[in-house]
């Protein structure tokens, strides 16, 4: 069964600075790997997403991520934090169990961005 | 295109009563979603739907009801609301392949006295 564990619950960055968002996930097939941005008080947003095309993915507004099958991790990063970054990210895996595309969520991380 | 939508977006309910949530996409979707999210679980999948006329059990199912008449529609019922259905709800719609990203709705709050 698909799983995918988020490390963090909340990380705290200044404006400016790196952003690192861990994720580690379990799948007994290739996996489909997603990030989703949820600002307060709005629906998900899909950041990136990786389907075993290029291991380094790159999203929308700066964010990128990794998969690296040795390590089973998904990391999201930026290079330099914004005031708007400040939102909840939800580390994602597809059961590509069956053919549902049923999406198994992470308990997310709560990023703050402090000026 | 609207993308997902939901209705309503707040509702308040007494334990006990009935409601139903409605979910709309215009993106020609074959399969739709219903998850509940609540603090520090991340979203929990409740029912779901692979197309018109089906659907089948998440991993949240007790205490709601789906159904999927119309190919843009999925509704969720709730028959005797308890407190413990206190929320946030979101409607998600996607394409048939495993790999697609689902498109979410707005989510509708629900509080349950």
């Amino acid at each position: 069964a698909q799983s995918v564990t988020q490390l963090d619950s909340h990380v705290s960055v200044s404006e400016g600075t790196p952003v690192l968002l861990r994720c580690n996930y379990s799948s007994s097939y290739s996996p489909s790997l997603f990030w989703y941005v949820q600002h307060p008080n709005k629906g998900l947003q899909l950041l990136l997403k990786y389907t075993s095309a290029a291991t380094l993915v790159k999203g929308i507004n700066g964010f990128e991520a990794e998969f690296k099958k040795s390590e089973t991790s998904f990391h999201l990063t930026k290079p330099s934090a914004h005031m708007s970054d400040a939102a909840e990210y939800f580390c994602v895996v597809s059961d590509q169990g069956g053919a549902t595309n049923k999406l198994i969520f992470g308990t997310g991380t709560l990023l703050a961005v402090q000026p | 295109n609207a993308g997902v939508t939901q209705t309503p977006k707040f509702r308040v309910l007494k334990t006990g009563q009935s409601m139903t949530l409605l979910c709309a996409q215009d993106m020609n979707h074959e399969y739709m979603y219903w998850y509940r999210q609540d603090p520090g679980m991340g979203l929990r999948l409740i029912h779901y739907s692979v197309g018109e006329g089906t659907t089948a059990k998440g991993e949240v199912p007790d205490g709601y009801n789906v159904s999927r008449l119309k190919k843009q529609n999925f509704l969720l019922g709730l028959e005797s609301a308890a407190p413990s259905q206190t929320s946030v709800y979101f409607c998600a719609s996607s394409y048939h392949r495993p790999s697609y990203e689902q498109y979410f709705g707005p989510g509708t709050r629900l509080t349950v006295t």
